[in-house]
């Protein structure tokens, strides 16, 4: 299907694991984020992508890792989940500038037991 | 602390009432967008503003600009159920968009 993508869309994992969401669009857009949201604290941005293989911090990225070797993936890895990160986690992607309109996914909803 | 403040964090009104949501800021920004996000789904955009004191309409929602462009302002016309949402605001700041807290918006009928 055309769009943006993420999955799973729920996730309940244990402290320590490692988790990795995924985010898929076809678009082809050059930029991709991912950000966090928590009741009180808006979207947060973790990392985002300006193109294959190019990758950058945001606001709160501790504790998670991105790569991005194909344009239409970009995936998040939490290596060793910890409670702080239970969130709904949304991928969004844009084809120029991160100013322009952002494209979001439906989001995943993680649990840290 | 949030760069960019919304106010109120919550309302709950009534089918046909007038509300105004705000955005404010110390900071300036290049251009400011609002989103509404519905639940169980990721953020749309409904419009981007970026020339200080611009006014612009969508059917009911009358989005506003400020001259300093340091905030912006969301009005709704007799509300209706379907404008339920949580509504956020983002400004442009460096290589990257923040985003408020937003503010979660309950119509009844």
């Amino acid at each position: 299907d055309a769009g943006i993508t993420q999955s799973p869309r729920y996730k309940i994992t244990e402290t320590g694991r490692q988790v990795t969401l995924m985010c898929h669009q076809t678009w082809s857009h050059s930029y991709m984020f991912w950000y966090r949201q928590d009741l009180g604290h808006g979207l947060r941005l973790i990392y985002y992508s300006a193109a294959a293989d190019i990758t950058d911090k945001g606001e709160v990225p501790d504790g998670y890792v991105v790569s991005r070797s194909k344009t239409e993936n970009f995936p998040l890895t939490l290596e060793s989940a910890t409670r702080s990160q239970t969130s709904v986690y949304f991928c969004a992607s844009t084809p120029s500038g991160p100013y322009n309109e952002q494209f979001f996914g439906p989001g995943t909803r993680l649990t840290v037991l | 602390t949030q760069l960019l403040e919304q106010s109120p964090q919550f309302l709950s009104i009534q089918e046909g009432e007038n509300l105004t949501v705000y955005c404010n800021s110390s900071s300036v920004f290049s251009s400011l967008q609002w989103y509404r996000q519905e639940p169980g789904e990721g953020p749309v955009l409904l419009v981007t503003v970026v020339t200080g004191g611009e006014v612009k309409k969508l059917k009911r929602l009358t989005f506003q600009f400020g001259d300093a462009r340091k905030d912006s302002s969301l009005h709704i016309t007799a509300a209706q159920p379907g404008d339920t949402g949580l509504y956020l605001c983002a400004g442009a700041w460096g290589n990257k968009l923040v985003f408020g807290a937003g503010t979660i918006l309950r119509v009844k009928s």
